[in-house]
């Protein structure tokens, strides 16, 4: 099956820094590859997400790449702010697993005003 | 109106003990899912369903059976609760069985004593 690893596991940044997020995956099937923000206290929340067919893909503050061939993606996260605190997690799924999605094991960002 | 609510946010109670968690959606969508997240913060699938019917079942324990009575629901029931069943249980939805986006509850943060 998939295994989906995620470094590091905390991170804390000054404000107004970048923050980057990596993951690696097993499975040369997978193709779908989201990213997901967990507030304290509160369920997972997509924030970006990437499919096999596309290199890099952004959204205001925030960056996801993806390199296929040597399976990994990361999330950039720049300007920080105090709010984007959080625990993320990266994930992998394709069409055979369905909708089973892998999940790495999670950052933990701090950003420090 | 919450999008996937579960119900209760927590639940305190001893070992041997049989409990419930319940998960409603209000969203249309077809396919429902249990996550496990414990402490280190790993998200673990344990089941999914998809217009009622059971399409994924991990590993898990059979004392954990989970019920559709409809689409927009999900139920998890626990027999024979131990200490290692301490976690944070999130419900979630997707559109679709297929690579999409999930919507996840705001979890139920069970303690087994």
């Amino acid at each position: 099956g998939e295994n989906v690893e995620q470094h590091p596991s905390t991170l804390s940044v000054q404000e107004g820094d970048s923050a980057v997020i990596k993951c690696t995956y097993s499975d040369s099937a997978s193709n779908y590859f989201p990213w997901y923000k967990q507030e304290l206290g509160k369920g997972p929340q997509l924030i970006i997400d990437i499919r096999s067919n596309v290199g890099e893909k952004k959204d205001q503050r925030i960056a996801v790449t993806l390199n296929k061939t040597a399976k990994h993606f990361s999330l950039h996260i720049t300007e920080t702010q105090p709010e984007d605190s959080a625990v993320y997690f990266c994930a992998a799924s394709n069409k055979v697993t369905g909708n089973q999605f892998y999940f790495g094991t999670g950052t933990s960002l701090t950003v420090i005003p | 109106d919450t999008a996937v609510s579960q119900t209760p946010k927590y639940l305190v109670t001893q070992m041997g003990n049989d409990k419930s968690i319940k998960c409603e959606q209000n969203l249309g969508h077809d396919t429902m899912y249990w996550y496990k997240q414990d402490s280190k913060k790993f998200l673990k699938i344990m089941f999914s369903y998809n217009n009622k019917e059971l399409i994924i079942n991990e590993t898990v324990p059979n004392r954990f059976s989970p019920k559709s009575p409809d689409k927009a629901h999900l139920n998890l029931h626990i027999n024979s609760l131990e200490l290692g069943d301490s976690a944070v249980y999130f419900c979630a939805s997707s559109q679709r069985r297929a690579i999409e986006k999930l919507f996840f509850g705001s979890g139920t943060q069970l303690s087994v004593l």
